[in-house]
């Protein structure tokens, strides 16, 4: 059964601490991406990756950290720098790379909650 | 970058009639641009997309219209259903890969 997979779907966390969140995908996908999604303020992209060994920023990726050391995973850490960080993840892969873009296949989310 | 703006952040309107949501962009070399539906408590899944050689697009009830001079893009779904409640995304690519999202549109389907 082919789709990405994210874990935990709930996750509760301590101010101080860090956490990763983790995106798996079976799809062959190349790229692979993490949004942040509040009320009211769409998604807005903090990393992607469009091969392994490889990511960029995007537009929030302060207080956050990536890897992509493997083509079918994709963990985003939550530093304890991220000032605000509750708030529901979602990863996201494309089958495709360059020029030509692909649609968007996301995972069901996760939802971090700091206490 | 690219910026996206998109309007309005809610709508409601009546079983049968249509429903229109805009975008406007602000990069000029975007090319791609993805409608995502996003039902309460799912994962947000593409509905349409348009690329920008075309000026329009239509699936079934939904179509996508876009003004490349004006940098805006619409959405309109006709003949609406109670299942077409939800949050309606727009984007744009900015570069290779890179989706940049509009805030988003919560549309409301009243029976």
């Amino acid at each position: 059964d082919g789709g990405i997979t994210q874990s935990p779907k709930y996750l509760f966390r301590k101010e101080g601490q860090n956490v990763t969140l983790s995106c798996e995908q079976n799809l062959n996908h190349d790229a692979m991406y993490w949004y942040r999604q509040d009320p009211g303020q769409g998604l807005r992209l903090i990393y992607y990756s469009q091969i392994v060994n490889d990511f960029q920023k995007g537009d929030i990726a302060e207080g956050y950290s990536v890897s992509r050391e493997k083509k079918e995973s994709f963990p985003l850490t939550v530093t304890s720098a991220q000032k605000n960080p509750t708030a529901f993840y979602l990863c996201a892969s494309s089958p495709r790379t360059g020029g030509d873009t692909g649609e968007l296949f996301f995972g069901e989310g996760s939802r971090l909650t700091v206490l | 970058g690219e910026n996206v703006e998109q309007h309005p952040s809610t709508l409601s309107v009546q079983e049968g009639d249509s429903a229109a949501i805009k975008c406007t962009y602000s990069d000029s070399a975007s090319n791609y641009f993805p409608w995502y539906k996003q039902e309460l408590g799912k994962r947000p899944q593409l509905i349409i997309d348009i690329r920008s050689n075309v000026g329009e697009k239509k699936d079934q009830r939904i179509a996508v219209t876009l003004n490349k001079t004006a940098k805006h893009f619409s959405l309109h779904i006709t003949e609406t259903q109670p299942e077409d409640s939800a949050v309606y995304f727009c984007a744009a690519i900015q570069g290779a890969q890179k989706l940049v999202f509009g805030q988003g549109t919560r549309l409301t389907i009243n029976p």
